[in-house]
Formats: structure tokens, sequence, C-alpha cells
């Protein structure tokens, strides 16, 4: 089936930096990418849907400024968490869906965020 | 408002019997639905999807059941094997909308 990566899959960070995660479809080109959130025993909140090419749409409660969204390409999305605090620290998940018409998405393996 | 609910947290099932897993949603307009799997520290992995257009979808040992009219789909999986224990996640929507997840249950398999 189609791989997703994600990049790192753990990071440590100090309150204040800015941490970035990378979400590559690997044998497929992703032309929307999704990112979500989970919190410990709760379900995948969508965060933001990026198309290749233009400006991601967030969710309500979303801050864009805080959660940056790039989708350059169409196997490359990144998320970048600026100004990280503790109640960023979460597990974060990509997903991606094909040219193909299909409507699974494939998600990536996730990145676990640790903001001290 | 949840539009998509796993009322069972948790399951546990002896090795060889029957898992079932339900789901249930409140937009009539979904026509899209979808079970995952996810271990510990991993993201979810895509385990079977069904369309509005059809009642039941079968692959190997899993086969989900929709019925519409109550808003309901279920997984099962036969014969349940220790492998199978993970937080399995429904998750429904419209066609090229996004989908909406359930809090998950977590399946035990006992061996």
């Amino acid at each position: 089936g189609a791989v997703v990566s994600q990049h790192p899959s753990w990071v440590i960070c100090k309150s204040g930096t800015s941490v970035k995660i990378e979400c590559r479809s690997l044998d497929f080109q992703a032309t929307t990418m999704f990112w979500y959130r989970q919190f410990p025993k709760q379900s995948l909140m969508l965060m933001a849907t990026s198309n290749e090419g233009s400006k991601a749409t967030y969710e309500q409660g979303v801050e864009k400024d805080k959660f940056l969204i790039n989708h350059a390409s169409l196997t490359l999305s990144t998320l970048t968490v600026t100004s990280a605090h503790p109640e960023d620290s979460s597990f974060y998940i990509c997903s991606a869906t094909g040219t193909g018409g299909g409507y699974e998405q494939y998600f990536g393996p996730g990145t676990r965020l640790t903001v001290t | 408002d949840q539009q998509v609910k796993q009322n069972s947290p948790s399951l546990s099932v002896q090795e060889g019997r029957i898992s079932i897993l339900n789901c249930d949603y409140t937009n009539s307009m979904f026509d899209y639905f979808l079970w995952y799997k996810k271990y510990p520290a991993e993201g979810p992995t895509f385990l079977i999807s069904i369309s509005s257009i059809k009642d039941k979808n079968e692959d190997g040992r899993f086969t989900v059941f929709l019925n519409k009219s109550a808003k309901h789909l279920s997984l099962h999986i036969v014969p349940s094997q220790p492998g199978d224990s993970a937080v399995y996640f429904c998750a429904a929507g419209r066609t090229g909308n996004q989908f909406y997840f359930g809090t998950g249950t977590s399946l035990t398999v006992i061996p």
C-alpha cells in the first residue's frame, strides 16, 4: 500500500523554540495532506488541510500563525510549531490522499512532540 | 459535537472468538466509512472501508457492516488473534471532504 513517512518520529524541545515536522508521500503524489493532532486517549482531531501549492485551510480554533503548514510539492508537507509551549506537547500525525481518486487517507507513523 | 462516536472504549475477546466493534455517526450525508487500526506510538493504518451504496464489505477476517437507517457501522473480526490487539478507530465523511474520527476502541485479544 501507499507509504507516508514523518520525520522526526520524536522530538523534545524547549519552550519558545520552533519545531518543524516533515510529512512525505513515498510512492505516490499527494494532492492533499491533512495534519491531525491526538491527545492521550482521545480521537484524532483535524488541524488543517493543505493542498499542494496553495495555503492551508485551518480548522476552527487552530492558530494558523502558530502552526505553519507548507505543502510545497506533491510529496512533501511540513508543519512548523512556532514558539512551542508545553501545552503543544502531543502526537502529530499527517495523512495524505493521492491523485488516484481513492478516498482512503494514508497515515504517517506520527511525531511525538514534547516541549519542556 | 462529535459526529462519529465509538461508545465502547475497550473490548476483551478470547482468541478464536469474534470481535465486534461498533461505531455510530450523526450526519446522514456521510457516504464513505473507514476503519483504522493503531498500535501504541504508531500512526493509524487503514484496515477496511465501505461506501454508502453497500451494506457489507469483507476482507479476509475483517468484515464491515453498514446500517444507513440506524447510522451505524460495525467491524467484525473473526477469528480474533492476539496480534489484533490494538486501538480501532472508525471514520466517516462525505466524498471530497474531511473525515471525522471516533475516539477509538481498544481491543484486547486474550490468548
